[in-house]
């Protein structure tokens, strides 16, 4: 099946520095990446939608400054998180969709930021 | 809109034990199906889907879902579960369009008991 990887997988920093998260598929060409953040103990919720080559496209209510993604090639998106604050500490997961209805996930990275 | 609704929380059964976990969905248009697992520390991995045909599909793991059209439903089901199966569960739903964002449910946290 298709395979999506996250570096890091777990990650610590220090409050006020930026933080570069990488998505890759593996084996195939993820036209569309989407970002999302997991709290504690709760659901996934959506961040922003990236489209290889394009800008992404941010859900309500996240700060595109804060939150960079870049999807320079149908393989890769990154996400920043520049100036972090304890309390952008998370789970991130990234997701990739191809041709077909179905998304893959990576395994997460744990964002903890001292 | 989308929205999907797990209505409970937390489910503990023993070991063996027959499971159910509830899931219903609100959609204007039509919309794919799916049930995530998510072990600790890890992002999730796809059980099963539904796309059309067959009401009753199978997945990993012995699990099986049923999509029930009138009652806008989509429960999930293991007929005896292992120790190996506590995780938390999602169902969520993304709309016919290739590679759509998808919204998930809030989770089903399933913990085996010996």
């Amino acid at each position: 099946g298709a395979v999506v990887s996250q570096h890091p997988s777990w990650v610590i920093c220090k409050s006020g520095t930026s933080v570069k998260i990488e998505c890759r598929s593996l084996d195939f060409q993820a036209t569309t990446m989407f970002w999302y953040r997991q709290f504690p103990k709760q659901s996934l919720m959506l961040m922003a939608t990236s489209n290889e080559g394009s800008k992404a496209t941010y859900e309500q209510g996240v700060e595109k400054d804060k939150f960079l993604i870049n999807h320079a090639s149908l393989t890769l998106s990154t996400l920043t998180v520049t100036s972090a604050h304890p309390e952008d500490s998370s789970f991130y997961i990234c997701s990739a969709g191809g041709r077909t209805d179905t998304q893959y996930f990576g395994p997460g990275t744990r964002l903890t930021v001292l | 809109a989308q929205s999907v609704t797990q209505l409970d929380s937390q489910v503990p059964v023993f070991e063996e034990a027959p499971v159910e976990l509830r899931c219903n969905y609100s959609s204007s248009v039509s919309v794919y199906l799916f049930w995530y697992v998510q072990y600790p520390n890890q992002g999730l991995q796809l059980l099963l889907k539904y796309l059309s045909g067959s009401t009753l599909v199978k997945g990993i793991n012995g699990f099986e879902a049923e999509f029930n059209k009138s009652q806008t439903s989509f429960h999930l089901r293991k007929p005896s579960v292992h120790i190996s199966d506590t995780a938390e569960y999602f169902c969520a739903v993304t709309p016919y369009s290739s590679a759509s964002k998808i919204i998930f449910g809030s989770g089903t946290r399933l913990s085996i008991r010996p």
